[in-house]
């Protein structure tokens, strides 16, 4: 996660916009990825972003992508408790993902 | 279908221990991966398998012994571990890697297996 960075905290109330974000350093990566682990479990990926897109939405999940900045995000529209998760970014090289260093989102009512 | 599932859940070994991992997927992927995840970090990889040979070992050390007995499964062997070895392990699966670099390459998770070496 060295070389892929994202702010570590994350408060929102629920039912506001929540904006992630992510810095990436491999300019080749085809594909980037966002993928939430809840607390004591696995990884569930997301939503993903090929390179050559500069925005992406599914359903309340919009990805935009600044490759000039090699900047990510993630937009979670009408955020819910259920939401409250670590969120990591991650960029693919080769045949291994790089992951982000993991931004903790805490929703309260 | 886009699971992988992991067993045992919880896994609680002293050091002179055996005990082994084990990861299964039907998805029809032909490369899996075994991921160590220490607590409030992201996952660093340890190894991959692509067409059930071993492509890549992040430098692990051997006290982690890899199996890929068929494509459906993976499994991790274990043996005289350290208390700093306590972690999740995660497994995940993909199709592997080809020069296109197409979607289809996305890895797909686990649960993850909790270890704790006393």
């Amino acid at each position: 996660g060295e070389d892929v960075e994202q702010s570590l905290f994350l408060s929102v109330r629920e039912g506001d916009s929540s904006v992630i974000n992510c810095t990436y350093t491999d300019s080749s990566s085809t594909y980037l990825y966002w993928y939430k682990q809840e607390p004591g479990a696995g990884l569930q990926l997301l939503t993903y972003i090929f390179s050559n897109m500069d925005m992406k939405q599914d359903q309340r999940l919009t990805v935009l992508l600044n490759k000039k900045d090699k900047h990510l995000s993630l937009r979670i529209a009408d955020t819910q408790t259920g939401d409250s998760a670590i969120y990591f970014c991650a960029e693919r090289d080769t045949d291994k993902l790089i992951f982000g260093t993991g931004t903790r989102l805490q929703v309260f009512p | 279908d886009t699971e992988v599932t992991q067993t045992p859940k919880h896994l609680v070994m002293g050091m002179t221990n055996k005990k082994s991992l084990k990861c299964e997927q039907h998805m029809g992927h032909r490369a899996m991966y075994w991921y160590k995840q220490k607590a409030k970090k992201p996952p660093e990889l340890m190894f991959v398998y692509s067409y059930e040979k071993l492509s890549i070992n992040e430098s692990v050390p051997s006290r982690f012994s890899p199996e890929c007995p068929n494509s459906s499964l993976l499994n991790l062997h274990l043996h005289a571990l350290q208390p700093e070895d306590s972690a999740l392990y995660l497994c995940a699966s993909s199709h592997p890697p080809n020069l296109a670099g197409g979607f289809q390459e996305t890895q797909y998770f686990g649960p993850g297996t909790r270890l704790l070496v006393l």
